[in-house]
C-alpha cells in the first residue's frame, strides 16, 4: 500500500528564517508528488508538483522542493518565510499507473507557524 | 473564473441521519473526487467520478455513495451517520487524463455529527 510520511507535525520558525518541511513516501513504481497548503477554514491550494524531469521544482510563493528518488523524499523548502506562510502543509503522492491512477494519498500534515 | 464550489459550508446532523453534500467543479473540469479530512489528519480519498460513473474508491464503507450529473457536478451521500463521520469533506475537480497535473479543491463542507 502506498503511504506518505511527513516527519514533523509542527515546525515553528522566526520570520525571514529558512524552513524545510520533510516528506517521505513509499513506492516501488513511478510517482507524481505534490505539496498543498491549507489556510484555516479553507480548502487545499497547490504549491508545486513533480511529474518528471528536473528534480528541483519551483512553486508559488517562493517555495521549492527537491525530488530524491533514492531516498524516496520530496522535501519542501523556502529560504525566507513570512508571517503569511503560517498554515498547514500537506505532501501527497499519486501513482503513475495501475488502479491508483489519479488518486492522491496525503501525509498527516505539518503545521508551519512563523513567529515575528 | 469560478473555482470549485461546495455546499453547504457547515452542517450539523444527528447520529443515524443521512446527509447530502454538493460540489460544482471548476469550469472545464470533468472529473470529481471526494476526500474526507478528519480533525488533525490529512485528507483521505473516498471516491472519484467521471462520465457519471464511480471510477475509483478508497477504503470507505457502502454508507458512502455518490453521484455525478451530466453537467459534471457531484453529490456525496452518507447514510446512517456515525459520530466518526464528523470531518471536513473536500471536493476536488480535474480533467480526466490530466488528473496528475493537480486537482482544484473546494473550501469544503464541515460536517458535525452529534
Amino acid at each position: 500500500a502506498q503511504s506518505v510520511t511527513q516527519l514533523d507535525s509542527q515546525v515553528p520558525v522566526f520570520e525571514e528564517a529558512p524552513v524545510e518541511l520533510r516528506c517521505n513516501y513509499s513506492s516501488s513504481v513511478s510517482v507524481y508528488l505534490f505539496w498543498y497548503v491549507q489556510y484555516p477554514n479553507q480548502g487545499l491550494q497547490l504549491l508545486l508538483k513533480y511529474l518528471s524531469g528536473s528534480t528541483l521544482v519551483k512553486g508559488i510563493n517562493g517555495f521549492e522542493a527537491e525530488f530524491n528518488k533514492s531516498q524516496t523524499s520530496f522535501h519542501l523548502r523556502k529560504p525566507s518565510v513570512h508571517i503569511s506562510d503560517t498554515a498547514e502543509y500537506f505532501c501527497a503522492v499519486s501513482y503513475a499507473g495501475g488502479t491508483s491512477y489519479g488518486k492522491l494519498t496525503f501525509g498527516q500534515g505539518t503545521i508551519l507557524t512563523v513567529h515575528p | 473564473d469560478a473555482g470549485v464550489t461546495q455546499s453547504p459550508t457547515h452542517l450539523i446532523k444527528t447520529r443515524g441521519q443521512q446527509v447530502t453534500l454538493r460540489c460544482s467543479p471548476k469550469s472545464g473540469h470533468d472529473t470529481v473526487s471526494w476526500y474526507q479530512q478528519a480533525l488533525g489528519q490529512g485528507p483521505q480519498f473516498i471516491f472519484q467520478y467521471y462520465e457519471e460513473e464511480e471510477r475509483q474508491r478508497g477504503n470507505f464503507p457502502d454508507r458512502f455513495s455518490g453521484h455525478q450529473f451530466p453537467n459534471y457536478s457531484s453529490e456525496l451521500n452518507v447514510n446512517a451517520l456515525l459520530l466518526g463521520d464528523s470531518a471536513l469533506y473536500l471536493c476536488a475537480s480535474s480533467v480526466q487524463g490530466l488528473t496528475n497535473y493537480g486537482y482544484t479543491f473546494g473550501s469544503g463542507t464541515r460536517l458535525t455529527v452529534v
